[in-house]
């Protein structure tokens, strides 16, 4: 069945700091992936996605690619912000799944002054 | 446009009463998804409405569990006979139709804890 893997956390990190959070994937077919933030007390909203091999998703400063060699859709930012601290997912939505996403068990990223 | 709305966003039961959750999705959304998130996991799904018909319910626990979606108002989860193991946040998505490239629109979440 369907699965996403993502590293675990919580990962600190010093404003300004270069962040990858990766994520890897098994699914039949050929997914979109997604990657969702939740921010503390709310529900999660859409960051990015990619719907085929070698797209590039990107939003607020955050990219992804999807990698199908390597079954693969890291998260990267350049420069992390205070206000980035959130938990992020991964998650796939395939065709051969039904139609519901399969998410990663999430990855708390705490940004520090 | 007011996003997916759900209540209570808090909810505390004792084992054994039942759990009502409420969710109304977005403005023209006819399709709605329950996750349920465990403690230090990822949401796991759960259910899959169009209005009035249960289109996929593989991720919904066998028993004691169930979800619809009226003609009219929002779509209910409930739980008879809560446990403790059910203490978790539930959480209710929308979209207009279904397919990857329809965007899952997420509410805040309800939090049941089961004493």
């Amino acid at each position: 069945g369907d699965s996403v893997t993502q590293m675990e956390g919580p990962v600190t990190l010093s404003e300004e700091a270069f962040l990858t959070i990766n994520c890897t994937y098994t699914a039949t077919g050929y997914p979109s992936l997604f990657w969702y933030v939740q921010y503390p007390g709310e529900g999660l909203q859409l960051l990015l996605k990619a719907t085929k091999a070698d797209d590039k998703g990107s939003n607020k400063g955050f990219e992804a690619t999807y990698r199908k060699e390597t079954t693969s859709f890291h998260l990267e930012k350049g420069s992390v912000q205070v206000s980035d601290s959130a938990v992020y997912f991964c998650a796939l939505f395939s065709t051969g799944g039904g139609n519901k996403l399969t998410f990663g068990t999430g990855t708390q990223l705490k940004v520090e002054l | 446009n007011a996003g997916v709305m759900q209540n209570p966003r808090h909810l505390v039961r004792r084992r054994g009463q039942e759990a009502r959750l409420r969710c109304s999705p977005m403005k023209g959304h006819s399709h709605v998804y329950w996750y349920r998130q465990l403690p230090e996991e990822g949401l796991k799904f759960m259910v899959y409405l169009q209005k009035e018909n249960i289109i996929d319910e593989s991720g919904m626990p066998k028993e004691r569990f169930s979800a619809e979606f009226p003609k009219e108002g929002p779509s209910i989860l409930r739980i008879q006979q809560v446990v403790r193991g059910d203490s978790a946040a539930y959480f209710c998505a929308s979209s207009p139709t279904a397919g990857a490239n329809n965007e899952q629109f997420f509410g805040p979440g309800t939090r049941l804890t089961v004493l």
